[in-house]
């Protein structure tokens, strides 16, 4: 069965630009997370969801990153008026459910913005 | 709110040596803890987890990892290293109480021939 898929795997922009990335997560997997891996560093947590519902956002560094799930499959990590400071790793992860299962990661998309 | 910490941000070894990276955890609860490694521009790929039961939990790849309670520590071993295990490796606490998972800020490494 195929794994988390990401896209685009890199991603260029100018600073203020929206993006938008999306994360396939692998089927029947209930939990999804968003994290930001800056270089160097290990993966942050930004968001969870559990099917459609947002249940956690208190790792989306500002009001300008957004994340939506709408059927409880696909989801997309959007960030409106980038900054050169959102230059990273954007990492998804699902699993069946949260806590003491192990999270599948994508391959994560590489955000780099001039 | 759990944390872990990666002591050594790199270590090197040589081929065919014992792999010893060092992981120490904090949490109020029962932790739930994990090794990830990462390969370069790709994403993390579980080597063992340990949630309950037997403290001595064997992964991939010959890697396995001993949880101390007393000690607070979760640290991982292979006793032979290879080539193949030069990678970045992250140690990640969760609980019952939380969705997030936390990462340590990772090891990289390096065996040499």
């Amino acid at each position: 069965g195929a794994g988390v898929s990401q896209s685009p795997r890199y991603k260029v922009a100018k600073r203020g630009q929206d993006v938008a990335l999306r994360c396939d997560p692998i089927s029947g997997h209930v939990s999804l997370f968003w994290y930001q891996q800056a270089l160097g560093q290990g993966p942050e947590f930004l968001t969870y969801f559990q099917n459609e519902a947002q249940l956690d956002k208190s790792g989306l560094p500002s009001d300008r990153f957004f994340a939506e799930r709408p059927e409880g499959s696909v989801s997309t990590l959007k960030i409106q008026r980038t900054q050169q400071e959102d230059s990273a790793v954007y990492l998804c992860a699902s699993s069946l459910v949260a806590h003491n299962q192990p999270q599948h990661f994508g391959d994560g998309t590489r955000l780099s913005i001039l | 709110a759990q944390s872990v910490t990666q002591l050594g941000s790199h270590v090197s070894v040589s081929e065919g040596a014992l792999v010893l990276l060092r992981c120490n955890y904090s949490s109020s609860v029962p932790p739930y803890l994990f090794w990830y490694v990462q390969y370069p521009n790709q994403g993390l790929q579980l080597l063992l987890k340990y949630t309950t039961g037997a403290t001595l939990v064997k992964g991939i790849n010959g890697f396995e990892a001993e949880f101390k309670k007393s000690e607070t520590s979760f640290h991982l071993t292979k006793p032979s290293a290879h080539m193949s295990d030069a990678a970045e490796y992250f140690c990640a606490v969760s609980t019952l109480l939380n969705n997030d998972m936390r990462f340590g800020a990772g090891t990289r490494l390096t065996v040499k021939p």
